[in-house]
């Protein structure tokens, strides 16, 4: 079965450069994704990544992949009091059908002014 | 706004009450997806429609939960005889032939008192 953890806080100073990391067991191929939600919202897709790839980069969103132990990581460089929220690791089955998604319990992160 | 709609946002009823939520997605998303999310958890997966097939459905959904979709486009989520443990947060998501990108809605919080 597929089961995904991520560490539950993450504090950084306005401007520094933020990185949270998620770790995955599904060894099937897969879509990873990462989501923000803020609070009392729903999820925000901010980028997704297939297992195929190594990195990704979107603007201040950089994912990196290491298939290998089964970590995804995702930076956000320099950091802003907007990007406070929980962020959440996923991961979906590709192939497998419905295409559900498998969260993390989330990271919050919190941006020190 | 043509994004996924929830409603009602919120929802406070006593034990043993029947509750209903209605999830409105993304026009002409034929997939839809209903999450549960408890305080400090990550999303868990319910159930999805594809169109109005309901084609997979989580060991989550006790047989208290029922969901339809029953022209393709919208759809309903109901609860009968809640129980104090079916607090949460219902976020319901959609997406089309991308299947890999889901987007959610805003999401209607239960409290069940």
């Amino acid at each position: 079965g597929e089961d995904v953890e991520q560490s539950l806080f993450l504090s950084v100073r306005e401007g520094d450069s933020s990185v949270i990391n998620c770790t995955y067991t599904d060894s099937s191929s897969t879509y990873l994704y990462w989501y923000k939600q803020e609070p009392g919202a729903g999820l925000q897709l901010l980028t997704y990544i297939f297992s195929n790839m190594d990195m990704k980069q979107d603007q201040r969103l950089t994912v990196l992949l290491n298939k290998k132990d089964k970590h995804l990581s995702l930076r956000i460089a320099d950091t802003q009091t907007g990007d406070s929220a929980i962020y959440f690791c996923a991961e979906s089955p590709f192939g497998a059908g419905s295409y559900q998604l498998t969260f993390g319990k989330g990271t919050k992160l919190s941006v020190i002014p | 706004d043509t994004g996924v709609s929830q409603n009602p946002r919120h929802k406070i009823t006593k034990r043993g009450q029947n509750v209903t939520f209605r999830c409105d997605p993304i026009s002409e998303h034929n997939r839809l997806y209903w999450y549960r999310q408890t305080l400090g958890q990550g999303p868990e997966f319910l159930t999805y429609f594809q169109n109005e097939a309901q084609l997979e459905k989580s060991r989550l959904l006790s047989d208290r939960f029922s969901a339809e979709r029953p022209k393709g486009s919208f759809s309903t989520l109901e609860i009968q005889r809640t129980e104090q443990g079916d607090s949460a947060m219902y976020l319901c998501a959609s997406s089309t032939h991308r299947l890999y990108e889901q987007y959610f809605g805003p999401g209607t919080r239960l409290t069940v008192t």
